[in-house]
């Protein structure tokens, strides 16, 4: 068990709708990141919030979104859903504010995921 | 972004060593690079991280040659039980970007 939690487990919804990922970062992790995991694209790095505040973005499509709360918790935002969106979205968390500085150390923990089928 | 490519898959036998070879050519100064483990139906999990030369812990080692061109992820004395798929994963400093490599699913045999 990595610490990091992610609701619901599985969601089946229809195209053109739109649904929230909850994710709960480990306990005093401040740093929140989102993927997501197709078969044909891998896992991919979506964005990153840090305290609260937007840190970095990935291939992040304009029709999904994210935000984190005060008590760190973060949503992800999908609308307007097609059919190539069905995946596998993972939460990671992690203590570090920026990672790739040469004295820095970056380990993610990752949640077990929200499955996503859109019909 | 840094492009950061793996072999797909490899075999291997328990109690040998597997070796499995990241290339990120576009690699700054200050990017490092982690490795993280992935069974079916759960979120990867890290293995280890580097930023030059070689980096060691209790399960694996990372080796990084100077140019920083590639990195290799060292297995050693495999089991059964590390029948997984295996992400390196780019971290770059400008922009705080990340790169997953498209995985390299690791089969080990009795």
């Amino acid at each position: 068990d990595s610490g990091v939690t992610q609701t619901p487990k599985h969601l089946i919804t229809a195209t053109g709708q739109r649904v929230t990922l909850r994710c709960s970062p480990r306990s005093g992790d401040l740093s929140v990141y989102w993927y997501q995991q197709s078969l044909d694209q891998g896992l991919q790095f979506l964005i990153q919030y840090y305290n609260g505040e937007e840190r970095a973005k990935g291939n992040i499509l304009e029709r999904f979104s994210a935000q984190q709360f005060p008590d760190l918790h973060s949503e992800l935002n999908l609308s307007s859903l097609e059919l190539g969106d069905s995946a596998l979205y993972f939460c990671a968390s992690s203590s570090l504010v920026a990672s790739g500085t040469p004295s820095s150390y970056n380990e993610q923990f990752f949640g077990p995921g929200t499955r996503l089928t859109v019909l | 972004l840094a492009k950061t490519t793996q072999p797909i898959s490899m075999d291997s036998y328990e109690g040998q060593e597997v070796n499995i070879t990241c290339s990120h050519n576009n690699i700054a100064t200050n990017d490092y690079i982690t490795w993280y483990q992935q069974f079916p139906s759960q979120g990867p999990r890290f293995i280890i991280q580097g930023y030059k030369t070689k980096v060691t812990n209790e399960v694996a080692s990372l080796f990084i040659p100077a140019d920083r061109k590639s990195s290799t992820l060292s297995l050693p004395r495999v089991s059964l039980s590390d029948t997984a798929v295996y992400y390196c994963l780019v971290e770059q400093a400008a922009g705080n970007k990340l790169t997953f490599g498209g995985g390299t699913r690791v089969l080990v045999k009795p």
